[in-house]
């Protein structure tokens, strides 16, 4: 079975500063997706960035970006010039077709401090 | 931007009660999700329904669940006697097919209180 492991329950950065969040998985699959899913307090799921397994090159959406490891199957986000509004839980989630759902890490709150 | 819609936003019920939840999908898309969030917990998945019957389904998912589409728009999940540990965030989430299949679209949820 595939699992998300999120290690770090909570992280804290400074305004305009830069954060990096952890996510590792298992999985025997080879083609599959990893994403990054934000809950601010509302706790509606909004996607962040996503990666496709099969790309070597790591995905990046504007302040967001990911260091995408496959082969220590390390998925981390990389928050730049960090905002007020960044501030939320965020959620790794992987992908494969074969069961065609999304599993989810248990999420790091991220604070961000003036 | 088309989106998903869930309602109601909250809903509180008595335990043993028979709760529907409701959710239109985006109207292009083919797949159809449940997923639940206990509060402080992770999302779950729950159920995922295809072509009018479930394609998969977790041990979570259990008789006192179903869901259904009713019509060309609307996807439910029922719970039929509510339990007080079923008090959660419920999120809808609906995708194309295919390849599109892992893009899924989250609703804004329905916020699930037993007492």
């Amino acid at each position: 079975a595939q699992t998300v492991t999120q290690s770090q329950p909570e992280m804290s950065v400074q305004e305009a500063e830069t954060v990096t969040l952890s996510c590792t998985y298992d999985t025997s699959e080879s083609d599959y997706y990893l994403f990054w899913y934000k809950q601010p307090p509302s706790r509606q799921m909004i996607l962040v960035i996503r990666q496709e397994a099969y790309k070597q090159q790591n995905a990046t959406e504007n302040r967001f970006s990911v260091n995408f490891q496959k082969a220590a199957k390390s998925f981390s986000l990389k928050i730049s010039d960090s905002q007020l509004g960044d501030a939320a839980m965020y959620f790794c989630a992987y992908w494969t077709g074969g069961g065609n759902k999304l599993t989810f890490g248990t999420g790091t709150q991220l604070k961000v401090e003036l | 931007e088309p989106e998903v819609t869930q309602t109601p936003s909250h809903q509180v019920t008595q335990m043993g009660q028979e709760v529907i939840l409701r959710c239109v999908p985006i109207s292009n898309h083919l797949y159809f999700y449940w997923y639940r969030q206990i509060l402080g917990q992770k999302v779950e998945f729950l159920v995922s329904f295809y072509n009018n019957e479930i394609s998969e389904k977790s041990e979570i998912f259990d008789d006192q669940f179903s869901v259904e589409r009713p019509d060309g728009s609307n996807f439910t999940l029922k719970i039929r006697s509510t339990k007080l540990e079923d008090s959660a965030m419920y999120f809808c989430a609906s995708s194309g097919g295919g390849r599109s299949s892992y893009e899924q679209y989250f609703g804004p949820g329905t916020r699930l209180t037993v007492t």
